[in-house]
């Protein structure tokens, strides 16, 4: 079946770039984003990226898909402390509804 | 004002008793989902509704129910809530008009289940 698969945690030092990676299995994806969860809020779309795309830059984001590998991942360049959320990637599953990820918890540390 | 709402934010309640979450939207959505989120497992689908007359089952809709009673609403209920219910509950709302799947969130649900 499909399914979505993440990295439960990533730490990195104010500043620095965190690149945050998910794996899925759905090839027939026409879509995958990327939501971010902030502490006591609902979730909000960060980005998404058309599957015949392999790179889409949106300010500080880059989305990297590599379709043959299944694997896409957002880079966050000069990660701040505002950043520290959990980040969710999904896969629009082809009936539609999408399917999460389990999310990974980004802490951005001084 | 917030597109997506839910009502009530937290709630607390025991074993046993029957409880209603609900999500209303101003987004003029058709579609609408209910998601719970545990720790470690991301979010997965309990029920959607691709307009008033259509309702459909997710992956875990045992145990609960819901009620489309508008475009802009979308209640779920919990029969007789067992404590492995507690869990972030989480609405959400799709444009199908629109060419990505996007969905627009509500802020979430905390029930605990005792």
């Amino acid at each position: 079946g499909e399914d979505v698969e993440q990295s439960l945690f990533l730490s990195v030092r104010e500043g620095d770039s965190s690149v945050i990676n998910c794996t899925y299995t759905d090839s027939s994806s026409t879509y995958l984003y990327w939501y971010k969860q902030e502490p006591g809020a609902g979730l909000q779309l960060l980005t998404y990226i058309f599957s015949n795309m392999d790179m889409k830059q949106d300010q500080r984001l880059t989305v990297l898909l590599n379709k043959k590998d299944k694997h896409l991942s957002l880079r966050i360049a000069d990660t701040q402390t505002g950043d520290s959320a959990i980040y969710f990637c999904a896969e629009s599953g082809g009936t539609d509804k999408l399917i999460f990820g389990t999310g990974t918890r980004l802490q951005v540390f001084p | 004002d917030a597109d997506v709402t839910q009502t009530p934010r937290n709630r607390i309640t025991k074993t046993g008793k029957r409880i209603m979450l609900e999500c209303s939207q101003t987004k003029g959505h058709d579609r609408m989902y209910w998601y719970r989120q545990d720790p470690g497992l991301g979010l997965q689908l309990i029920y959607y509704s691709f307009d008033v007359k259509d309702i459909n089952k997710g992956e875990i809709s045992d145990g609960y129910s819901v009620s489309r009673q508008a475009q802009a609403k979308f209640s779920l209920s919990l029969e007789s809530a067992i404590p492995n219910q507690t869990a972030l509950y989480f609405c959400a709302t799709s444009d199908p008009g629109q060419n990505t799947d996007t969905q627009y969130f509500g802020p979430g649900t905390r029930l605990t289940v005792l």
